[in-house]
């Protein structure tokens, strides 16, 4: 089993839409967590933390469930530059300051 | 700006021809990473420096070796690189005192091997 698995997508949608994606961890004692995203052929760039309490970011929130060690992205009101790969990152216990990586779920935002 | 800079953004090498990959920071940063991340697959981590600590990914093969000379600079070697070894090359580095393991990561570079 993966230690952050996504679903790949890709999700199709279109402007205006809201899309949700899901992650699931496997280590229960991983205490940060994260989405990247990564756009084609680019490095993956921090979208943002994720907060036991749930946080927002303008059209982003993100929200995390430790009990059920799932984490979960909102983007509402879609725009064609939010087309990307999401990658979900939870820290490795297992290691100081590393952070393990989820495949990714790919975003289309089509006009 | 602060930032994560690697060169070349494009390497091409012919196989088994060894290859140097370069990272310098101006985030004077602790910790620097190497990771390969192959088409549609999550980053991998090869290995990390925490200062002068050489810490190695069980699974990176003998193949991959690394040097940090100082604060700002760490290099990637490959000694005899295999088609399988093609991939984006991503330099990350992260700051313990931050209250987060937030990585910053580099442009990549992108190895070819014919």
């Amino acid at each position: 089993r993966k230690e952050v698995e996504q679903d790949p997508g890709p999700f199709n949608v279109p402007e205006g839409a809201t899309v949700a994606f899901n992650c699931t961890y496997s280590n229960s004692a991983s205490q940060s967590f994260f989405w990247y995203r990564q756009d084609c052929r680019k490095e993956p760039k921090l979208l943002m933390s994720v907060y036991s309490s749930g946080n927002e970011d303008g059209r982003f929130t993100a929200q995390l469930n430790r009990a059920s060690q799932y984490i979960s992205l909102l983007i509402r009101d879609s725009k064609l530059s939010d087309s990307a790969t999401y990658l979900c990152v939870v820290n490795s216990p297992r290691g100081y300051n590393k952070l393990i990586f989820g495949a990714g779920t790919r975003l289309a935002v089509h006009p | 700006d602060a930032m994560v800079i690697q060169n070349p953004r494009y390497q091409v090498t012919q196989f088994g021809k060894p290859v140097t990959l370069s990272c310098s920071q101006t985030l004077n940063h602790n910790v620097m990473y190497w990771y390969q991340q192959k088409s549609s697959q999550a980053p991998k981590l090869l290995f990390h420096y925490y200062d002068k600590d050489f810490n190695n990914e069980a699974d990176t093969p003998d193949n991959f070796q690394s040097r940090r000379p100082n604060t700002s600079f760490c290099f990637l070697d490959i000694r005899s690189p295999g088609l399988g070894d093609a991939a984006m090359y991503l330099c990350a580095t992260s700051n313990p005192t931050e209250s987060t393991d937030t990585q910053y990561f580099g442009p990549g570079t992108r190895l070819t091997v014919l």
